[in-house]
């Protein structure tokens, strides 16, 4: 079974509102997340590495004012989508590392697909 | 800083071997994943291979790592249709880090 999960899976939103997708580790801790992005056609870009108890740290060309990412505990992510427009329409996909050292560790979330219309 | 590239597409009939290749940059990357996406589905992770290592076989997978060259390839032995979907090959420094994947390769399964 899943042992990252993310909600909602699916979701459309009006132009100028915010989204929120939750990232959860189901059966363990992860200090870090991290949050991708990928458009259509094209691979995964990295977004941001989420941090517990800290800020998030942003890749160049993301906007941290608009991708709002909070990791208040050790097992909880989650990304806004401020006043989301229809070029925010993408597939946001999280992952979270359980442990260090083996290279299965890195487990990845089912995605978000967001719409904004 | 990291670049993965693959080729965007691949075609074979149903029943042959598929082998989906990448190159990396990166020289101190410590884990190589192979991923797979179906059409409006996540990602799944297939397989995993160490910089360490030169091959690794999972029942019809075969991961092949030549780190001199940066070269990775993923062969799928007997390819059936439900292989059909976008293969990426990802790399880590770590296997905790952030991982940074390549461009994707279609494989196209014709029955």
């Amino acid at each position: 079974g899943a042992v990252v999960s993310q909600h909602p899976s699916w979701v459309i939103c009006k132009s100028g509102t915010s989204v929120k997708i939750e990232c959860r580790s189901l059966d363990f801790q992860a200090t870090t997340m991290f949050w991708y992005r990928q458009f259509p056609k094209q691979s995964l870009m990295l977004m941001a590495t989420s941090n517990e108890g800290s800020k998030a740290t942003y890749e160049q060309g993301v906007e941290k004012d608009k991708f709002l990412i909070n990791h208040a505990s050790l097992t909880l992510s989650t990304l806004t989508v401020t006043s989301a427009h229809p070029e925010d329409s993408s597939f946001y996909i999280c992952s979270a590392s359980r442990g260090r050292g083996t290279g299965n560790t890195i487990y990845f979330g089912e995605g978000s697909w967001l719409t904004v219309v | 800083g990291e670049d993965v590239e693959q080729s965007l597409f691949l075609s074979v009939r149903e029943g042959d071997s598929s082998v989906i290749n990448c190159t990396y940059t990166d020289s101190s990357s410590t884990y190589l994943y192979w991923y797979k996406q179906e059409p409006g589905a996540g990602l799944q992770l297939l397989t995993y291979i160490f910089s360490n290592m030169d091959m690794k076989q999972d029942q019809r997978l075969t991961v092949l790592l030549n780190k001199k060259d940066k070269h990775l390839s993923l062969r799928i032995a007997d390819t059936q249709t439900g292989d059909s979907a976008i293969y990426f090959c990802a790399e880590s420094y770590g296997g905790y880090q952030k991982v940074t994947f390549g461009t994707g390769t279609k494989l196209q399964v014709i029955p």
